[in-house]
């Protein structure tokens, strides 16, 4: 069964430029979620969805963030004029039936910005 | 990270020794995973618990819902034990996991 795939693995921008994760989550998986991870800190949710449905975007700078995942199956998160602060890995992750369920990481997106 | 504490926040052990790792929560958690995050930076599942204990290979977790913590113990550790731990939780009330801050293990020859 293959795992969550994620790319690109690597992306390096200077402030101000825009850059898009793509997520595959394990097939079968109604609930997807992006995580962003700062150096040396755990992860932290942005926004998750169960199938094509946001459930929470609570944590996600709207101004400059946004997610979708139009048919319910691979999703994109994409950030509009980086910053610094942004510089993290963005990690996707998936589970069956809800938060509650065994949670699968993709090898995540290691983001630069200069 | 307040409603999920990790301790220690690291770890060095030499190989073949035991350890432990521990989670404590401030929040009514009703199931936990705990994974390892490689030096590349994949994470993987090590265990999901409700409350109980569950053993894999090396590896033994608990979780106890009523004293509110969870363990990690790694037995005979070896160099590819190497890399940080963190436990997650699910807890009453909740939205999505809160993950700890993490313990980062060191194992030498």
């Amino acid at each position: 069964e293959a795992g969550v795939t994620q790319s690109p693995r690597y992306a390096v921008l200077q402030e101000g430029q825009a850059v898009s994760f793509w997520c595959d989550p394990i097939s079968g998986h109604d609930t997807l979620y992006w995580y962003q991870q700062p150096r040396d800190q755990g992860p932290q949710l942005l926004v998750y969805f169960r199938d094509e449905a946001v459930i929470d975007n609570s944590q996600l700078p709207s101004d400059r963030f946004s997610a979708v995942r139009p048919k319910g199956t691979n999703s994109t998160l994409k950030i509009q004029s980086a910053k610094q602060g942004d510089t993290a890995t963005y990690l996707c992750a998936s589970s069956l039936v809800g938060y509650t369920g065994q949670l699968y990481f993709g090898e995540g997106s290691k983001l630069t910005v200069l | 990270g307040d409603k999920v504490k990790q301790s220690p926040s690291a770890l060095s052990l030499q190989e073949g020794t035991n350890s432990a790792l521990r989670c404590n929560f401030s929040i009514a958690a009703t199931t936990v995973q705990w994974f390892l995050q490689n030096p590349r930076g994949s994470l993987m599942n090590l265990f999901y618990l409700v409350p109980g204990t569950k053993e894999n290979g090396r590896l033994k977790s608990a979780f106890d819902s009523k004293e509110s913590y969870s363990t990690l113990h790694i037995r005979d550790a070896q160099l590819e034990d190497s890399g940080t731990y963190f436990c997650a939780a699910a807890y009453q009330g909740g939205r999505a996991l809160i993950f700890g801050t993490g313990t980062t293990v060191s194992v030498s020859p």
